[in-house]
């Protein structure tokens, strides 16, 4: 069984560029989490989505970010116009419909804007 | 809202002995779920251990055991027999149960830097 796979590994954007971060949960899981790492930080909860629903984005800055998970294909993070203050590592975690107590996380996105 | 807090940014134990992490927490809940992850320098987050907060009985998993105190909110997690793969930095998580009105989002602590000395 395949793990969470995230892509690209690596992306580099010039600011007011936009970048899109892509997330395939693990076969079965239905419930993706996007979070966010800054440098010398712990995860910080961005966005929670069942299939083509958001459920919590309480922790999604108002402007330039959105996210979606469309009934096919992968998650999608989508960060418009990016600013220096964006670069991070962004991790996306599923967890199955039945047991949604356990995340189980991606290798993450590393995003640097220049 | 909860939070998480790890007090020790840093800790080194030599190779084959014990070292115990330490995690505290504040929430209001009686029932939650607490974890604790590991990142290794690759930056893969990977679940070590988790507790669910109405079982009394620690949870362990081969060499890496909690000592989960309910009332003291404390989570500390132990590895034993520490081995050079153990090196990394851990993440200890906080919970809301599922379906009680609670967020699905996992809060995590600042972490600690493990090093393991041979």
């Amino acid at each position: 069984n395949a793990g969470v796979m995230q892509n690209p590994r690596h992306l580099v954007r010039r600011r007011g560029q936009e970048a899109r971060l892509r997330c395939s949960p693990m076969k079965g899981h239905s419930h993706v989490y996007w979070y966010r790492q800054l440098p010398e930080e712990g995860l910080k909860f961005m966005v929670y989505l069942q299939k083509e629903n958001i459920i919590d984005e309480s922790g999604m800055p108002k402007e330039r970010f959105s996210a979606e998970f469309p009934k096919e294909g992968p998650s999608i993070l989508r960060i418009q116009q990016v600013v220096r203050g964006d670069s991070a590592a962004y991790f996306c975690a599923s967890s199955p419909e039945q047991y949604t107590d356990t995340q189980y996380f991606g290798p993450g996105t590393r995003l640097t804007v220049l | 809202a909860q939070t998480v807090t790890q007090s020790q940014p840093e800790m080194s134990v030599q190779e084959a002995e014990t070292v115990t992490l330490s995690c505290t927490y504040d929430t209001s809940e009686s029932d939650y779920y607490l974890f604790w992850y590991k990142q290794p320098p690759s930056r893969q987050m990977i679940l070590v251990i988790r507790q669910e907060a109405y079982k009394q009985q620690n949870a362990t998993e081969n060499r890496f055991s909690v000592n989960f105190q309910k009332a003291a909110k404390s989570f500390s997690l132990k590895i034993s027999d520490s081995q050079l793969g153990d090196a990394a930095m851990y993440f200890c998580a906080y919970r809301s149960p599922s379906g009680q009105g609670g967020s699905e989002k996992l809060v995590f602590g600042k972490g600690t830097k493990l090093t393991v000395n041979p």
